[in-house]
């Protein structure tokens, strides 16, 4: 269908809750992407899918972070007992496979605001 | 690990002024480089790519690209900026010859063209 899609598109939570980000990737797309992005910083790449598999999680965090993709589809990114410095905006991309003649496409984020 | 320099923070430009933006990479090996561009209230999108061959990519809106290999660069121009070019550009390399899927980002430039 239509491009990649994020929910909420914004989060608004008190320090120490939990939260989760919803990802729908593009239809097909075998690969998933999330990446973060602070006020002022790049774009902090966080984790890999590649089906349901995470290769590359190397980016997240802390042990705070997890995220995990079912059916090769949804994925979900779940951030527990959240820090004030955890608040960005975090971007979900998939791409048709993770070759190099497949581009990212971007949703438009979700952003998280933890007071 | 490879990381991308954006130099240029936040460049204001007249419109029908030339544009070049600045982009330095780290690594020496083989690699692909992209320039994504976030509108206003837009996602990511895909503004050209340079996997191999022709070091001077085209990409759409009349953007195009040099690959000097030897400068680790792959600075973004247009001969003429028009208003609706306003947005962040983010420079982007993905490295082959580690197998890591995921690209690395800059922190971006904002580009503010006025009427």
């Amino acid at each position: 269908g239509a491009g990649v899609s994020q929910s909420p598109s914004n989060k608004v939570t008190e320090k120490g809750k939990d939260v989760e980000l919803r990802c729908d990737p593009i239809s097909g797309h075998t690969a998933l992407y999330w990446y973060r992005q602070s006020l002022g910083q790049g774009l902090e790449f966080l984790i890999y899918f590649q089906g349901n598999s995470a290769p590359d999680k190397s980016g997240l965090p802390s042990d705070r972070f997890s995220a995990e993709r079912t059916g090769g589809s949804v994925s979900t990114l779940t951030i527990q007992r959240t820090q004030q410095e955890d608040s960005a905006v975090y971007l979900c991309a998939s791409s048709l496979n993770p070759g190099r003649n497949s581009p990212l496409h971007f949703g438009n984020g979700t952003r998280l605001t933890v007071t | 690990a490879q990381s991308v320099s954006q130099h240029n923070h936040h460049v204001i430009l007249s419109e029908a002024a030339s544009l070049e933006l600045g982009c330095n990479y780290s690594y020496g090996g083989t690699v692909n480089l992209f320039w994504y561009v976030q509108y206003p209230g837009q996602h990511l999108q895909l503004l050209l790519k340079y996997f191999s061959g022709d070091p001077l990519v085209k990409g759409i809106k009349g953007f195009e690209a040099e690959f000097i290999k030897s400068k680790f660069s792959f600075n973004l121009r247009k001969p003429s900026v028009q208003w609706s070019d306003t947005a962040e550009y983010f420079c982007a390399v993905n490295v082959m010859d580690t197998g890591r899927r995921a690209l690395t980002f800059g922190s971006g430039t904002r580009l503010q063209v006025q009427p």
